[in-house]
């Protein structure tokens, strides 16, 4: 079947504009991550969920991002009031298992500029 | 902030050689999984090599794991141009209420000239 899709590939905001990243996972999967990734480096994760469950919010750099997952399948990354530190690559990724220990399928992520 | 640590952090060599990554990381793993990220493109799944594992091999992909030593190493053996790409280990740890998390390094490079 299809692969993660993540939309808008590219997106230019203005600092203090509201952005909403999309993620599509792979259908058949139980858990979905979100990742940001500087220039240069690794991705770093966000938060997760586990079908519509979202156990782990620790990595989300502020209260100004969230996510949400509400049927279980499509995901959400909304970012509020956007600064220019948020710039970045946002990937999103899935995984068929729920311990978090399998491998996992990355989307094609979402550039974030923010002027 | 992130465990792994790869070495080195950029790699040039010419086709046909091989390639040799390093990476370190810090705490007890469930296991250890190698991505390639193409420019522009998304993260691809290499290899993953459990904790109780010592050398695993995919095609022309060999990966060590010394759980001692707290390291993994890479090696991509007769390179092509295609395999120009940045090589990230990635560490599945245990985290809280029994979730293991995926920990990725800052990346190795990898330049191939034809």
């Amino acid at each position: 079947g299809a692969g993660v899709s993540q939309s808008p590939r590219y997106k230019v905001t203005k600092r203090g504009q509201d952005v909403t990243l999309r993620c599509d996972p792979i259908s058949s999967h139980a858990t979905l991550y979100w990742y940001q990734q500087a220039l240069g480096q690794g991705p770093e994760f966000l938060t997760y969920f586990n079908y519509e469950a979202q156990p782990d919010k620790s990595g989300l750099p502020s209260d100004r991002f969230s996510a949400e997952r509400p049927e279980g399948s499509i995901s959400t990354l909304t970012i509020q009031r956007t600064e220019q530190r948020d710039s970045a690559m946002y990937r999103c990724a899935s995984s068929p298992g729920v311990s978090g220990t399998d491998t996992q399928y990355f989307g094609p992520g979402t550039r974030l500029t923010v002027l | 902030s992130q465990q792994g640590e790869e070495d080195p952090q950029a790699l040039s060599i010419q086709e046909g050689e091989n390639a040799t990554m390093n990476c370190s990381y810090k705490t007890s793993i469930n296991n250890l999984q190698w991505y390639r990220q193409n420019s522009g493109r998304g993260l691809v799944h290499l290899i993953l090599i459990r904790s109780n594992e010592r050398e695993k091999h995919s095609g022309r992909l060999r990966v060590t794991l010394d759980t001692s030593k707290k390291s993994s190493s890479l090696l991509i053996t007769a390179s092509r141009a295609a395999d120009t790409a940045s090589y990230f280990c990635a560490t599945v740890a245990p985290f809280s209420g029994g979730y293991n998390k995926l920990i990725f390094g800052a990346g190795t490079r990898l330049a191939v000239h034809p």
